[in-house]
């Protein structure tokens, strides 16, 4: 129950292209949804998070679409460019755990030029 | 700059031995946190701490341990106990539990 499904593993997109990450969850108490990217030999940057009291939020070409009902939700990356190409990891938090993250496995993404 | 540094980039141990990874943040942050990254297995806790001088296991306590003497620094020891170590180590911090967590660039720990 504790765990966070992420799907694809991997990722193609051509320039220009949405790209789109999906992850699920069992544990009805998380109640934060983050989503960070990371580079090779670097660490995770948080780069958008949500709330499940709204079910969109958008910051410039990302945007997370969050399903309450179903326990989804997605990353949205318009237009993507070669500069996007990292690991993806979304990850959820519930407030009475410490603020104990658990995170999906991961997506490798890679924009084609 | 504010940040989290974590020092050494690069850890080779041998078999046996102890070693310890640095984490340092100057963000006055009161939550620390330790994960071990290991290839397709996303990010999994081992220790976090709250407050000064408090810390609770995580996820993959077994085989280390942690300390929080002070504020900004948060070392985590990686024992003998530890039998698979090899992996990349990241610290992260917070200003409370309920709080976005910051990342530091980590620290890549191999088994000579």
């Amino acid at each position: 129950q504790q765990q966070v499904k992420q799907s694809p593993q991997s990722l193609i997109v051509q320039k220009g292209g949405i790209s789109i990450i999906n992850c699920a969850y069992e544990n009805t108490a998380f109640d934060y949804f983050p989503w960070y990217q990371q580079f090779p030999g670097k660490g995770p940057a948080l780069l958008i998070a949500i709330r499940p009291d709204v079910s969109e939020k958008k910051e410039g070409r990302f945007t997370i679409s969050f399903n309450k009902s179903a326990k989804q939700f997605s990353l949205h990356i318009m237009d993507s460019q070669p500069g996007d190409s990292a690991t993806y990891f979304c990850a959820a938090r519930s407030n009475n755990q410490g603020g104990k993250l658990i995170f999906g496995q991961g997506t490798e993404l890679s924009v084609k030029p | 700059d504010g940040g989290i540094t974590q020092s050494p980039k690069y850890l080779f141990r041998k078999e046996g031995q102890n070693v310890t990874l640095s984490c340092e943040q100057n963000l006055n942050h009161d939550a620390m946190y330790w994960y071990r990254q290991d290839p397709g297995q996303g990010l999994r806790l081992i220790y976090y701490s709250q407050i000064v001088n408090d810390f609770q296991k995580g996820d993959i306590a077994e085989g280390y341990s942690v300390s929080r003497e002070k504020k900004e620094s948060f070392p985590l020891t990686v024992t003998s106990a530890q039998k698979n170590p090899t992996a990349f180590y990241l610290c992260a911090s917070s200003w409370g539990s309920n709080q976005p967590q910051h990342f530091g660039d980590g620290t890549r720990l191999s088994i000579l």
